[in-house]
């Protein structure tokens, strides 16, 4: 069965520091990842794909398949990064299955 | 663009009693919507999809008849929660994918129910 695991629910890194979000998943088909993030009091907004093979405010993501993980990474962490983040894998349903959320905390 | 609507933001209900959750898709036309339910500090599991002018095909473990969901145009989709209890007390979410484009899910803002 699919299945995505986020192995920390909580990270605190200091402003300016590196910052890797770990994201591995489990799906028999080719998998289609996702980084979704949720700031206070705000909706679940899109923050990237791998399909896309892009950078958002800083973030890149880059789907290894032979590690089945699909990271978070930034080199410099912001303040304003501060959020809940879930990743997510898109099955041939079109469904999303999500993993159960890291809160980054970036400490001034 | 690409804007979903949740009504009403939080809903408070006595235990028995049905409620109505809306999402609406404001500005584009949404073929398929999700409907997730998210208990505190934890994850979105989804519970059913929604497919305009079809019957919702629910996720193992929901039961249809307790969550009645229907999508009856292109930019609504209604979750009832029947008879509602307190363990049925959670942040319901839905997620709309812009018709064409089923790769991309727009979230609302999620409905707070609580069930006294």
């Amino acid at each position: 069965a699919q299945r995505v695991t986020q192995p920390e629910k909580l990270l605190s890194v200091f402003k300016g520091a590196p910052v890797e979000l770990k994201c591995n998943y489990s799906y028999s088909g080719s998998p289609e990842l996702f980084w979704y993030v949720q700031y206070s009091r705000q909706r679940l907004q899109l923050l990237l794909r791998h399909i896309s093979r892009e950078s958002i405010k800083g973030f890149t993501a880059d789907l290894n398949k032979g590690e089945t993980s699909f990271h978070l990474k930034k080199p410099f962490a912001q303040e304003e990064d501060s959020a809940m983040y879930y990743c997510a894998l898109m099955l041939s349903s079109y469904q999303l299955t999500f993993g159960k959320g890291t809160k980054l905390s970036v400490i001034p | 663009g690409a804007v979903v609507s949740q009504h009403p933001s939080w809903v408070i209900c006595k235990s028995g009693t049905s409620v109505k959750i809306e999402c609406r898709s404001l500005d584009f036309q949404a073929t398929t919507m999700f409907w997730y339910r998210q208990f505190p500090k934890q994850s979105l599991m989804l519970m059913a999809t929604s497919n305009e002018g079809s019957k919702a095909t629910y996720e193992q473990g929901v039961e249809k008849d307790k969550f009645l969901i229907n999508h009856a145009s292109l930019t609504l989709s209604t979750l009832t929660v029947t008879s509602a209890h307190p363990e049925d007390s959670s942040f319901y979410i839905c997620s709309a994918s812009r018709t064409g484009e089923v790769r991309e899910q727009y979230f609302g803002p999620g409905t707070r129910l609580t069930v006294t």
